[in-house]
C-alpha cells in the first residue's frame, strides 16, 4: 500500500485566491511526522512545512498551513492569497518515527499552476 | 545559516563510468539522507548517514554506496553506471533524524549517456 497519496496530479488557481492540495498517509506508528514541499522547476526541493503526529494544533507558517485530520489520515496543504511564485510541484511526505528509520516516503507530487 | 550545498549541480557520464556525487549539510546537522527523483519512480530513498554510519538503506542495487565524514559531509558514488540511472539526486539534512525538520539542497541532474 502506498504510504502517501496525493490524487491530485493538477491543480489551477486563481492569483490571490486559497488553494488546498490533498494528501492522505497510511502508516501504523503513533509517532510520525508529515512534510510539505515545493520543488520550482529549478529541481530543488524547498522545505514548506511539518506536523508531528503529537501536535495538536495545526502548523502554520506564513501563508502555509497543514490541516492535520489524524482520525482520517490526511494532511492537506492550504496555501492562502496565492502568488504567481507559487506555481510548481508540491510533494507531502511521511517520515516514520516508531522504526527508527529517518527516510521521508513521498506522494507522486500536484502541480499546482496559479493562473493571474 | 548557509543551507545545504550539493556538487556539482549538473553532470554528464558515459554508462559503465562511476560517479562521486557531494553533500554539505547545514552546520550542526549530523544525518544525511539522499534521494532518487525520476519522472518514472517519483522520489525514492537511497540511504541516510548519521555520525558516520549507515542507519538505514533503500531498495537500491550495490552499485549504489555512500559514506560520511566526521564534518557530516557525505558523497555518495555510483558505479558501472546505466542509463537508468539519470536522475536527480537529492541530498537531505537534518539535525538528528526522527520527526525534525529536514531540508534538501538544490540536487545535482545526473545524466547517463
Amino acid at each position: 500500500a502506498q504510504k502517501i497519496t496525493q490524487t491530485q496530479p493538477g491543480m489551477f488557481v486563481q492569483e490571490k485566491e486559497a488553494v488546498t492540495l490533498d494528501c492522505t498517509y497510511d502508516t501504523s506508528d503513533q509517532s510520525y511526522g508529515l512534510f510539505w514541499y515545493k520543488q520550482p522547476s529549478s529541481g530543488e526541493m524547498i522545505f514548506l512545512i511539518y506536523q508531528g503526529s503529537y501536535d495538536e494544533q495545526n502548523a502554520t507558517e506564513g501563508r502555509y498551513s497543514l490541516n492535520f485530520q489524524k482520525a482520517r489520515k490526511s494532511a492537506n496543504l492550504v496555501i492562502s492569497a496565492s502568488q504567481l511564485g507559487d506555481s510548481a510541484m508540491y510533494f507531502c511526505a511521511m517520515r516514520e518515527g516508531g522504526s527508527g528509520a529517518n527516510n521521508l516516503f513521498f506522494g507522486t507530487g500536484t502541480r499546482l499552476t496559479v493562473i493571474p | 545559516k548557509a543551507g545545504v550545498t550539493q556538487t556539482p549541480r549538473y553532470l554528464i557520464k558515459t554508462r559503465g563510468q562511476q560517479v562521486t556525487l557531494s553533500c554539505s549539510p547545514i552546520s550542526g546537522h549530523r544525518s544525511v539522507s539522499w534521494y532518487q527523483q525520476t519522472p518514472g519512480q517519483g522520489l525514492q530513498f537511497l540511504f541516510e548517514y548519521f555520525s558516520e554510519t549507515q542507519r538505514n538503506k533503500g531498495n537500491f542495487p550495490g552499485r549504489f554506496s555512500g559514506r560520511q565524514f566526521s564534518n557530516s559531509r557525505s558523497e555518495m558514488n555510483v558505479s558501472t553506471l546505466e542509463l537508468g540511472d539519470s536522475a536527480l539526486y537529492l541530498c537531505a539534512s537534518s539535525l538528528i533524524g526522527g520527526n525534525t525538520e529536514a531540508f534538501f539542497g538544490q540536487g545535482t541532474r545526473l545524466t547517463v549517456v
